[in-house]
């Protein structure tokens, strides 16, 4: 059973950016894709992207591209979201989700919130 | 990309209730389909996969239904603990992931 602890909550200003962490335990990313996940207050749930770092590149969903940037540092066993150019709409609770085989997101972090404030 | 709609947005039963949740996707995804639960403050938990496989752990309560485009999760013998939002989520490959709206069961 993978355990995945995400970096604490941050408050940060428009224009600027956020790197949220995901540490995996009791399994590795190298056998398992990361995916990030984003929940607005009171939303819904919305894909942003994800990797399987033994294929090596990562993908995005269309609205976030040229904004994010997903890595995966396996000699730690962890992941990384990186989110530019932010704005006050991009306050939200950031997820990251292990992958299954075939595409559900089987273990999941506790959340980061991120707050997008002047 | 794939659109997932969800119905009913909110759902008001009692504990021990049957209730079905729909979900219906925009073209065919066959069977891949996922169900979550989020009870508030929390992160959302895997409850189905692949339409209609019980995730580890999770209780035989619970069950997952459909193909092609329209999907039931069925909670069977409602606990207090299954008030809570429930989302589904198409994973169709070469086609990026997409939830529904959520479902809130809330206590009638």
């Amino acid at each position: 059973q993978v355990h995945l602890v995400q970096s604490g909550a941050e408050v940060k200003k428009p224009g600027s950016s956020v790197k949220v962490s995901c540490k995996a335990s009791g399994g590795t990313l190298s056998t398992s894709g990361i995916t990030w996940i984003r929940q607005a207050p009171g939303q819904g749930l919305e894909w942003m992207g994800g990797i399987i770092p033994t294929s090596g590149s990562p993908n995005y969903a269309q609205k976030f591209l040229g904004r994010i940037v997903i890595t995966a540092d396996m000699s730690t066993n962890t992941a990384y979201m990186e989110l530019t150019s932010l704005r006050s709409d991009d306050t939200a609770v950031f997820y990251c989700a292990t992958l299954a085989a075939g595409g559900f997101l089987d273990f999941w972090g506790q959340g980061t919130l991120v707050t997008v404030s002047s | 990309d794939i659109q997932m709609t969800q119905s009913p947005s909110t759902l008001s039963a009692s504990v021990g209730d049957r209730v079905n949740i729909s979900c219906r996707a925009s073209q065919s995804i066959t069977t891949w389909l996922a169900w979550y639960q989020q009870r508030p403050g929390k992160a959302p938990k895997l409850l189905i996969y692949k339409a209609s496989n019980l995730g580890s752990g999770v209780p035989s309560r619970f069950s997952g239904s459909g193909s092609g485009t329209d999907f039931t999760l069925s909670i069977s013998g409602l606990h207090p603990d299954d008030f809570a939002t429930y989302y589904c989520q198409q994973y169709q490959i070469y086609s990026p992931a997409t939830f529904g709206q959520g479902t809130k069961l809330e206590v009638k």
